[in-house]
């Protein structure tokens, strides 16, 4: 089946700093990736749509210039967190989609917990 | 935006009880999908049921969907310790850059 993995699972870093969050398609090409976040015991909140090749799409209230997202292959998008602060600890999970039989299924990473100290 | 409540938002069951969980919706869909999230963990696809469509089965889950009402239902049978979890349901309009609206999830606790 579909497998997309996620680097690194968890991270802890300074206030202030960046970190950059890679998500893969393996075996399959992703032409659209999704970018998640998850506060504890909550549901999931998009933050970002991007297709190979192109800019992301942001949802309202999603700071594009902190959450900086590149696609550069149909095998990988990465998320940069630039500045982290505190409030940015939260759990971030990325999904790739390929079109299958017109269902556009979505393939779910693992996740990555950023702690933001 | 949450699109899908589910509800109740917790469920607690014996073991080989019957588990149901409820999603709502409020616009037009495509498709409605149902996922697994253990704790700490990422979501697992469980069944995708189009708007066409009115029940599906797959293993021990059965998904309704009520389109007039814009709710469904996902039913596990002969629950086990292994599906606790956190269930949500997630809606797609439809179209290739189509994206999923999460509802708030349900926290099921199985008690062996």
């Amino acid at each position: 089946g579909a497998v997309v993995s996620q680097h690194p699972s968890w991270v802890i870093c300074k206030s202030g700093t960046s970190v950059k969050i890679e998500c893969r398609s393996l075996d399959f090409q992703a032409t659209t990736m999704f970018w998640y976040r998850q506060f504890p015991k909550q549901s999931l909140m998009l933050m970002a749509t991007s297709n190979e090749g192109s800019k992301a799409t942001y949802e309202q209230g999603v700071e594009k210039d902190k959450f900086l997202i590149n696609h550069a292959s149909l095998t990988l998008s990465t998320l940069t967190v630039t500045s982290a602060h505190p409030e940015d600890s939260s759990f971030y999970i990325c999904s790739a989609r390929a079109p299958t039989e017109g269902t556009y299924e979505q393939y779910f990473g693992p996740g990555t917990r950023l702690t933001v100290t | 935006s949450q699109q899908g409540e589910e509800d109740p938002q917790a469920l607690s069951i014996q073991e080989g009880e019957n588990a149901t969980m409820n999603c709502s919706y409020k616009t037009s869909i495509n498709n409605l999908q149902w996922y697994r999230q253990n704790s700490g963990r990422g979501l697992v696809h469980l069944i995708l049921i189009r708007s066409n469509e009115r029940e599906k089965h797959s293993g021990r889950l059965r998904v309704t969907l009520d389109t007039s009402k814009k709710s469904s239902s996902l039913l596990i049978t002969a629950s086990r310790a292994a599906d606790t979890a956190s269930y949500f349901c997630a809606t797609a309009r439809g179209g290739a850059n189509s994206k999923l609206t999460f509802g708030k999830g349900i926290t099921l606790s199985v008690r062996p």
